[in-house]
């Protein structure tokens, strides 16, 4: 069964102070790593799809890595739009997606 | 370019009711899937359909049943609704390749319903 922890729970930033969100996973034959964003009352957004360990993307003030365990997703100098939580969510030999909980992110002036 | 669309937005029910949510997706995605998130358990899958007239169970589906009969629609029903079906719904699509999908799920912006 796939398995995804996310941490923390909950992180708050002042604005410019960076930080990563970690995400653990278990999987039968990892076909991707997904990071949404997603803000109150609404749907999760995309950010990034990784493949394979050593793969990185990025985003403006995000950048996603992945190793063959676990997945960052690096906030640089962060402001307080980017305040939202953050899922994870890995897709294994099927077609359906297995997320963790989320880090809820608040940036702070 | 509405991309997935869930209706209604919000709904209270009383405890037995029934009821339909509606998802359209105007991508032409062969897959759709019906997510529940609850505090501190992440999105949890209900049903899910890899094409018009399928549909699959998912990791939470007793008490919901789901229909396909068009691609673009998804119908996720609520027979006799229980206060544990209190839930924010959410409605996703994805297409279908060979290997990988590049950009996971397109998701609703999600139906708030409250059981009493």
């Amino acid at each position: 069964e796939d398995q995804v922890t996310q941490s923390p729970e909950a992180l708050r930033l002042q604005e410019g102070e960076s930080s990563s969100l970690n995400c653990s996973y278990t999987v039968s034959g990892l076909r991707g790593l997904f990071w949404y964003r997603q803000d109150p009352g609404k749907g999760p957004e995309f950010l990034f799809t990784l493949y394979s360990a050593g793969e990185e993307k990025e985003k403006e003030r995000l950048k996603a890595t992945l190793t063959k365990k676990e997945s960052f997703l690096h906030i640089t100098a962060p402001k307080p739009e980017d305040s939202a939580t953050y899922l994870c969510a890995v897709q294994g030999g099927g077609n359906k997606l297995t997320f963790g909980t989320g880090t809820q992110l608040k940036v702070e002036l | 370019n509405a991309g997935v669309t869930q209706t209604p937005k919000f709904r209270v029910l009383k405890t037995g009711q029934s009821m339909t949510l509606l998802c359209a997706q105007d991508m032409n995605h062969e897959y759709m899937y019906w997510y529940r998130q609850d505090p501190g358990m992440g999105l949890r899958l209900i049903h899910y359909s890899v094409g018009e007239g399928t549909t699959a169970k998912g990791e939470v589906p007793d008490g919901y049943n789901v229909s396909r009969l068009k691609k673009q629609n998804f119908l996720l029903g609520l027979e006799s609704a229980a206060p544990s079906q209190t839930s924010v719904y959410f409605c996703a699509s994805s297409y279908w390749r060979t290997g990988l999908s590049p950009g996971g799920y397109t998701f609703g912006s999600g139906t708030r319903l409250t059981v009493v």
